[in-house]
């Protein structure tokens, strides 16, 4: 069975672009949650899909944003790029159901630069 | 606010040494409790899940109490290996949903 899959692995971008972010849940699970890792916050929670809805979200400014598809893959994009965005990205997916129960598999994350 | 905070945030042992790793949290309502082990470059591995109504858990040589009142777990892991070498992180939820709320991490060194 096939691990999360997060695309590209590696950007690099310039302060006030936009960038998106792919992730690929494993198959048949439903959730999808992202987030941030940097040196000086560690890791941080970004928001969470379900069933193409956000069901959870961090307190992280407006720039940040997800979607889900039907197929649960998710996206998110970040607009009018900063230097501090520059970190690495997570996505998480785990089965439908209590938390409690499910494991959260995470992917090897995509490795955003802003210069 | 809940905050996680782990301790120490560096170790280096031998090889073959027993090690415990520490995790606290401000807030003791937490719904669950989650360690994982983050590699160089990739992602995060689930070692262990306790959930809030349990003491412990337990996979191969990695043991995982939890002690809700203190606001601590700790994880244990026997006999170590140069493979055990990364980062190990805990992190809690606060209710049914999927946000983890993470410490910052002990990096691990298990020196041959």
């Amino acid at each position: 069975k096939a691990g999360v899959t997060q695309t590209p692995r590696y950007l690099i971008k310039t302060r006030g672009q936009q960038v998106t972010l792919s992730c690929s849940p494993i198959s048949g699970h439903r959730s999808v949650s992202w987030y941030q890792q940097t040196p000086g916050q560690g890791l941080q929670f970004l928001f969470e899909y379900f069933s193409e809805t956000q069901r959870n979200k961090g307190n992280f400014p407006g720039r940040f944003s997800g979607r889900q598809f039907s197929n649960s893959r998710s996206e998110m994009n970040v607009s009018t790029l900063e230097l501090g965005d520059s970190a690495l990205y997570l996505c998480a997916s785990s089965l439908e159901g209590f938390v409690a129960k499910n494991i959260q598999y995470f992917g090897a994350g995509t490795r955003l630069s802003v210069l | 606010k809940q905050e996680v905070t782990q301790i120490p945030a560096a170790l280096s042992v031998p090889e073959g040494e027993n090690l415990v790793l520490n995790c606290s949290f401000t807030d003791s309502a937490i719904y669950n409790l989650q360690w994982f082990r983050q590699d160089p470059g990739k992602g995060l591995t689930s070692l262990l899940l306790i959930q809030s109504s349990q003491r412990e858990q337990t996979s191969g040589r990695l043991n995982a109490s939890l002690d809700k009142s203190s606001g601590r777990s700790t994880l244990y892991i026997a006999a170590s290996q140069p493979g055990d070498s990364a980062t190990y992180l805990c992190a809690v939820t606060m209710d049914s949903s999927y946000k983890l709320i993470f410490g910052s991490g002990t990096r691990l060194l298990v020196r041959p």
